[in-house]
């Protein structure tokens, strides 16, 4: 079955750029999405078909696809950017929606 | 301005039940694809049930079909789930979500706080 597979975390210091990779069989076919889940609280959509932004999201957040890999980049991290970040994409039959494991942002 | 709230959430036993709800307000309910994601402690999310706008067609993901049944109310805008044979390994947060688009477009862009269901002896 489709799968996407993310790093378990990725640390960063301030000010650095922090990329979060997510890979799967599905993504040259399907859209990718990501989430930031700060702790104890929802999942927020940061970034929708691959690397649209939606209203309200600061412009250090981008992303890109490329083949089977999506990767999130987060330019001038600040310390508010510590969260788990989660791709989510649709399987390759597009009936159903798939999520990877989550990677753990670290802002050192 | 849409809200989502989830409530329903216990802990059960191991082969128990247990109905979730999720109010929803601040959008045409009925016209919605909603889904269930969970989430167990310290893991990632997991898509596990929805059910399309509309025509009220539902999905489910492997884990939990034949087990969890979904289903929305229109006329009081909520959507339930219905979780039986409860394993431990279904002890999670579970979040309510509303989609948007379909298929390759599909994704979540409001979700509920969550409600915790815990499956322990």
């Amino acid at each position: 079955s489709d799968e996407l597979t993310q790093p378990p975390s990725v640390s960063v210091s301030p000010g650095q750029t922090a990329r979060i990779t997510c890979s799967g069989d599905a993504l040259p076919t399907q859209y990718a999405y990501w989430y930031q889940q700060k702790p104890g609280q929802a999942p927020v959509v940061i970034i929708y078909r691959d690397s649209e932004r939606p209203s309200g999201i600061p412009e250090r957040f981008s992303a890109s696809t490329s083949g089977t890999t999506a990767t999130l980049t987060i330019s001038g991290v600040q310390s508010e950017d510590e969260a788990d970040y989660h791709c989510q994409s649709s399987d390759s039959s597009a009936r159903s929606v798939i999520f990877g494991g989550g990677t753990k942002l670290t802002v050192l | 301005e849409v809200h989502l709230l989830e409530s329903g959430g216990d802990l059960v036993q191991p082969g128990g039940s247990l109905r979730l709800s999720c109010a929803a307000s601040g959008f045409t309910f009925n016209t919605f694809a909603m889904s269930w994601v969970r989430q167990a402690p310290g893991k990632g999310l997991e898509w596990i049930s929805a059910i399309s706008g509309g025509v009220d067609n539902t999905y489910y993901a492997d884990p939990v079909k034949g087990r969890f049944v979904i289903s929305r109310d229109s006329s009081k805008n909520t959507l339930s789930l219905q979780l039986s044979g409860l394993k431990t390994e279904d002890t999670a947060v579970y979040y309510c979500a509303r989609e948007t688009g379909t298929g390759s477009y599909r994704y979540f862009d409001y979700w509920g706080q969550g409600t915790l269901v815990t499956v322990s002896s």
